[in-house]
């Protein structure tokens, strides 16, 4: 599975988009773009996935460059709730390893 | 819809002695998976199985782990021999892996995990 980079920290106002970004310049082909969140002391919880289109669900929205080297997490308007890792994972939808490869993520805190 | 149930939530033990964990995955979900995550670390891999078939290991998972699903629901993680390094938070997630309107949905629900002190 591709290897991705995000920011180690950042920071949000409550009610304010929050915009977390991930760099996965050798993703292949048939990987998809999956983002996790993980809420102190809890499992990982599933946001959304995408291939190459952007997508929204309840939760968030995803961009995806057209070259798909990056994408971005949007929360719209984060709340204190949306405080959390979140986790940027690449990986290949069908035939290949199970498996989620965690990185370390980013740290979001959502000011009030 | 219930959601990944795991037992117990905690577990404190001494070096040397075996542990139990129990993890009951969503009812329609085939696939289950089993995490361990030290602090500040994202979880890592330990296994994976589809139905009662373990069909991937990590190297994570030394002679002392053993993970079984023997009827293809609920699954066990025992490792024996505790040692300090074992402290942990074990997660299980389950999958339904399915296919719909072109789209791939595999995303994994996880549990709450068990946390694991050994003394």
């Amino acid at each position: 599975d591709a290897k991705t980079t995000q920011p180690p920290s950042m920071d949000c106002a409550e009610g304010r988009a929050a915009n977390l970004p991930c760099n996965h310049s050798t993703i292949s082909g048939n990987e998809y773009v999956y983002w996790y969140r993980q809420i102190h002391s809890q499992g990982p919880q599933y946001i959304i996935h995408g291939l190459k289109n952007n997508e929204t669900n309840e939760m968030a929205s995803l961009i995806i460059t057209e070259d798909r080297k990056s994408s971005t997490l949007i929360l719209p308007h984060a709340t204190l709730r949306d405080t959390a890792v979140y986790y940027c994972i690449v990986r290949v939808a069908w035939g290949g390893s199970e498996k989620l490869v965690f990185g370390k993520g980013t740290k979001l805190t959502v000011n009030p | 819809d219930t959601g990944v149930s795991q037992d117990p939530r905690h577990k404190i033990t001494k070096r040397g002695q075996n542990v139990t964990f129990r993890c009951d995955p969503i009812s329609e979900h085939n696939r289950l998976y089993w995490y361990r995550q030290t602090l500040g670390q994202g979880p890592e891999f330990l296994t994976y199985f589809q139905n009662e078939a373990q069909l991937e290991k990590s190297r994570l998972l030394s002679d002392r782990f053993s993970a079984e699903r023997p009827k293809g629901s609920f699954s066990t993680l025992e490792i024996q021999r505790t040692e300090q390094g074992d402290s942990a938070m074990y997660l299980c997630a389950s999958s339904p892996h399915r296919l719909a309107g072109g789209r791939a949905y595999n995303e994994q629900f996880f549990g709450p995990g068990t946390r694991l002190t050994v003394l």
